[in-house]
């Protein structure tokens, strides 16, 4: 199972808008709506931010929202934010008991 | 409130097995899969496997399949991966993570609602 795919890295000013693609196949994201995103900080665990394609935790803002297309999930966080600065991973069912998350993508505030 | 609170950091050498532990409190232990990952230094996030410890049922990813191990202990809510054949690759964090499931039926979902907070395994001769 490969890895989903994720840009290395996007960036956006305070209060921009940056989207974050995650790429996969038929197999798993084309094929269920499994589909999580986590946010995680240097040194940290990461941390739960959408589920089930575009729901949030509670204690998430809604700064955060996710979509789905085809064999592509993404992750839009809105009014970005200095403490958005962290790293972001999608991750999907792959079928049979089986998970796979994304390479992970850098997000800076400029 | 719901911890997962996983054993220290270990240094072994190459060839060599190691055996992290996760133990779970603030929730039914027997009533959420959990999850095995790995996070190389600089790396990104990585899959190893999936335990439920309600029945016994475990899936691990084919990259780790014959050196992997999850196991459980249902009297002190603990599980625990064990990794043989260490080499220096093996380097990294690894975490427990619970699964949230479902709502209203009982499957594992691959939402990693909480963490551990990860153990070091440091592989060097």
């Amino acid at each position: 199972q490969s890895a989903l795919t994720q840009p290395p890295s996007a960036s956006g000013s305070p209060g921009q808008s940056v989207a974050i693609s995650c790429t996969g196949t038929s197999s798993d994201i084309g094929d269920y709506n499994y589909v999580s995103w986590y946010q995680q900080y240097p040194g940290k665990a990461p941390k739960l931010l959408i589920y089930g394609v575009n729901k949030r935790p509670s204690g998430v803002p809604d700064r955060f929202s996710g979509s789905k297309s085809g064999n592509t999930a993404s992750l839009i966080v809105s009014g970005l934010q200095a403490e958005d600065e962290a790293d972001y991973y999608c991750s999907s069912y792959a079928g049979s008991n089986i998970y796979v998350f994304g390479t992970g993508t850098k997000v800076t505030v400029l | 409130q719901v911890q997962l609170v996983q054993s220290g950091a270990e240094v072994k050498k190459p060839g060599a097995s190691v055996k992290v532990s996760c133990k779970a409190s603030g929730y039914t232990f027997t009533s959420y899969f959990l999850h095995w990952v790995r996070q190389a230094p600089g790396q990104g996030l990585e899959w190893m496997g999936i335990i439920n410890p309600s029945d016994d049922v475990t899936t691990y990813a084919q990259k780790f399949q014959g050196r992997v191990t999850m196991t459980w202990d249902t009297s002190t809510s603990t599980v625990y991966m064990e990794l043989s054949s260490l080499r220096s690759e093996d380097t990294a964090v690894f975490y427990c993570a619970r699964d949230k499931g479902h709502q209203n039926y009982y499957a594992s979902s691959g939402y990693y609602d909480y963490w551990g907070q990860g153990t070091l395994v440091t592989v060097s001769s």
